[in-house]
């Protein structure tokens, strides 16, 4: 019963390198997410898919791009990383009316 | 647009107190959810409610309550008789109707402290 699934962990990064945060459901949930958890911010959207190939922004998309491969997956890219992205990055998924359902997160740091 | 305010930053209590965390949220839609999570020191995220608005009914489970008030727009959460495993950062949070995207409006968190 693994639910959703982030991979990696942990993640330190240089200024400039790329890096794609995976993310898995075994749910067969329609909707899955991308968010990223700052001290004192909460939670902010980054990107999120209502269905299987489709994508749309959220709040905070700007050094972001992301890729619905399939029903299951939903992959966080970052291009050209920015210590500005340093943050715990927490993907989800659900299906209609029901609650999120959240990954472990991934802790980046960029130095 | 869309809102949720947790004006408690941080809140400290001893063991066996009862404590409120409140939620004040701002939404144009008529159909929308209300969410409580509990994020311990772990990190993760656990869910905890999900409330309708059409639902205004107190729900109770074992020591956690919530109060709904669509008149003060407010979901508090209250923890009766708090425990050392209450300690945790509480997230309020609001989505659109069911049929939408599910998209969730986070206030920024209570981090609750709670000390033998």
């Amino acid at each position: 019963n693994a639910g959703v699934t982030q991979t990696p962990k942990f993640q330190v990064l240089k200024t400039g390198q790329s890096m794609t945060l995976q993310c898995a459901q075994d749910m067969n949930h329609n909707s899955m997410y991308w968010y990223r958890q700052d001290p004192g911010m909460g939670l902010r959207l980054i990107y999120y898919s209502a269905s299987e190939g489709t994508t749309d922004k959220g709040e905070v998309p700007n050094g972001y791009n992301v890729s619905r491969l399939n029903k299951r997956e939903f992959s966080l890219r970052l291009e050209s990383a920015a210590p500005s992205q340093t943050s715990v990055y927490f993907c989800a998924s659900t299906r209609d009316g029901q609650p999120q359902h959240f990954g472990d997160g991934t802790r980046l740091s960029i130095l | 647009a869309q809102k949720v305010t947790q004006a408690q930053t941080e809140i400290s209590v001893v063991e066996k107190e009862d404590v409120t965390l409140d939620c004040v949220y701002e939404t144009r839609d008529t159909t929308y959810y209300l969410f409580w999570y509990k994020q311990p020191p772990s990190g993760e995220l656990v869910f905890l409610i999900r409330r309708n608005s059409f639902d205004e009914q107190n729900e109770i489970s074992g020591r956690y309550s919530w109060n709904f008030q669509k008149s003060t727009s407010s979901f508090n959460f209250t923890i009766t008789a708090s425990q050392v495993v209450d300690s945790a950062v509480y997230f309020c949070a609001l989505s659109e109707a069911e049929g939408s995207q599910g998209n969730l409006i986070f206030g920024k968190g209570t981090k609750l402290s709670v000390k033998p």
